[in-house]
C-alpha cells in the first residue's frame, strides 16, 4: 500500500518552516526521506526505523510515530535550495528478514521563493 | 568512485519494440530495485532483488521483466506488452550493513512513438 503524504504542493518565502507528512495503513519497519529535483535522481535525506525516533540534519529533521504509523519531515529556516519534491518512503514490518520493498508516497512539491 | 550507471539516458522506440534498460552498481549491494515515474504519480516499483538469481514483483511488474545474473547487474526489460512505457525508470540498490537508504542512478527516460 502506497504511503500518504500531505500536503500535496507548499510554497514558503526564504526563513519559513514547513511540515510534510507521510502516513500508513501497515505496521512500518522504515520510513525513508528523499528529495528530488526536477530530471534528476532522489537525493537521501533520512531514514526512521520502527521504535520511534527522531533525526535531525542540519535544518532538516524528522520523527516517526510508531503507535499511529505517521513520520513528518520538518524543514526549518528554508532557503531557496530546498526547493523540490520530496518523497516519502515505507517499508513494511513483515518479521521476515531480509530486503522488503520500499514503496514511495506520490510526492509533496516544494517551492521556496525569496 | 562507487556508484549505479543507468544507460541509455535517453530512448527512443516504436511501439511495439522491446527495450532494454541497464542497471550497473559497483557498491556490493545485495538489493536492487526498479522503479517508474510518471508526472505526478511518485515512484512505483516495478520488481526488486534480494540476492542474485531471485527476484519479486512490485506493484506494477505487468509488462516487464527482470534478471539478476550478476550482483552488480539487473536489466529491466520493457516488453510490448506494456501498454503506456513512455516514463522516467530510476534504478536503485541498498546494502543492509548501511543505514539502509537506497541509492539511486540518474535515471532513463523512455519515450515510445
Amino acid at each position: 500500500q502506497q504511503p500518504v503524504q500531505s500536503p500535496q504542493a507548499v510554497i514558503l518565502r526564504e526563513g519559513e518552516d514547513a511540515v510534510i507528512n507521510c502516513s500508513s495503513s501497515k505496521a512500518l519497519y522504515s520510513v525513508h526521506w528523499y528529495r528530488q529535483k526536477h530530471g534528476e535522481a532522489p537525493v537521501f535525506l533520512m531514514i526512521l526505523l520502527k521504535g520511534g525516533e527522531q533525526k535531525g540534519h542540519d535544518k532538516i529533521s524528522a520523527s516517526f510515530n510508531e503507535k499511529k504509523q505517521q513520520s513528518s519531515l520538518y524543514l526549518t529556516a528554508s532557503q531557496l535550495s530546498y526547493s523540490g519534491t520530496y518523497f516519502c518512503g515505507t517499508e513494511r514490518d513483515l518479521n521476515s528478514g531480509g530486503y522488503q520493498k520500499v514503496t514511495f508516497g506520490t510526492g509533496t512539491k516544494l517551492q521556496v521563493i525569496p | 568512485d562507487g556508484g549505479i550507471t543507468q544507460s541509455p539516458k535517453y530512448l527512443f522506440r516504436k511501439e511495439g519494440q522491446n527495450v532494454t534498460l541497464s542497471c550497473e552498481q559497483n557498491l556490493n549491494h545485495d538489493a536492487m530495485y526498479w522503479y517508474r515515474q510518471d508526472p505526478g504519480q511518485g515512484l512505483r516499483l516495478i520488481y526488486y532483488s534480494q540476492i542474485v538469481n531471485d527476484f519479486q514483483k512490485g506493484d506494477i511488474a505487468e509488462g516487464y521483466s527482470v534478471s539478476r545474473e550478476k550482483k552488480e547487474s539487473f536489466p529491466l526489460t520493457v516488453t510490448s506488452a506494456q501498454k503506456n512505457p513512455t516514463a522516467f525508470y530510476l534504478c536503485a540498490s541498498r546494502d543492509r550493513d548501511s543505514t539502509g537508504e537506497l541509492f539511486f542512478g540518474e535515471g532513463s527516460r523512455l519515450t515510445v512513438l
